[in-house]
């Protein structure tokens, strides 16, 4: 079963961020927190993870809450391209490289 | 860099054919690749963890003579549906790491497999 848990839709403005929670509260002490996204009809791309500390790169931003039960992915500038299935998942620890994957949440970017 | 692909993106055969579907790390050598399939509106389910020069390593649930993986070289996943069903019309995608098993997963871009 998967350790993370998220909505399963939102809606965001193009132009304005979309802030995408998880909850990952029963991941363990060592297990890296994953994002990644689904284009329809593609295979899941990579965006962003972290353990403990909130982490940027040139798509997103990661910010993990201190007690690590959950994090929210930002992309600052949402645009139609960033319309997909995303997923927060988990790796490392018992789990290996093996990641389990939710149901996601389908984040719709509109004009 | 940490591009992996697939091959062939699609493919339609025939219930009782089997079928072989390739994954290639372009850029770097993997020791350790994934399998997953994802049917119409649900989720990645794994199926297999491939090891380069032994045995795979199944899921619960997924039979490991109907679907047979091979990690012949550091750079090649092969998995052969065999006796293909209609049931087994899916998305297949595989993922490999630069770093092993245990570094960030990169996607191929998946196989798209109809039986009829």
């Amino acid at each position: 079963d998967a350790k993370t848990t998220q909505p399963p839709s939102m809606d965001c403005a193009e132009g304005r961020a979309a802030n995408l929670p998880c909850n990952h509260s029963t991941i363990s002490g060592n297990e890296y927190v994953y994002w990644y996204r689904q284009i329809h009809s593609q295979g899941p791309q990579y965006i962003i993870h972290g353990l403990k500390n909130n982490e940027t790169n040139e798509m997103a931003s990661l910010i993990i809450t201190e007690d690590r039960k959950s994090s929210t992915l930002i992309l600052p500038h949402a645009t139609l391209r960033d319309t997909a299935v995303y997923y927060c998942t988990s790796s490392g620890g018992t789990s290996y490289g093996k990641l389990t994957f939710g149901q996601g949440t389908i984040l719709t970017v509109h004009p | 860099g940490a591009v992996v692909s697939q091959h062939p993106s699609w493919v339609i055969c025939k219930s009782g054919t089997s079928v072989k579907i390739e994954c290639r790390s372009l850029d770097f050598q993997a020791t350790t690749m994934f399998w997953y399939r994802q049917f119409p509106k649900q989720s990645l389910m794994l199926m297999a963890t491939s090891n380069e020069g032994s045995k795979a390593t199944y899921e619960q649930g997924v039979e490991k003579d109907k679907f047979l993986i091979n990690h012949a070289s550091l750079t090649l996943s092969t998995l052969t549906v065999t006796s293909a069903h209609p049931e087994d019309s899916s998305f297949y995608i595989c993922s490999a790491s630069p770093q092993g098993g245990w570094g960030t997963q990169y996607f191929g871009p998946g196989t798209r497999l109809l039986v009829l």
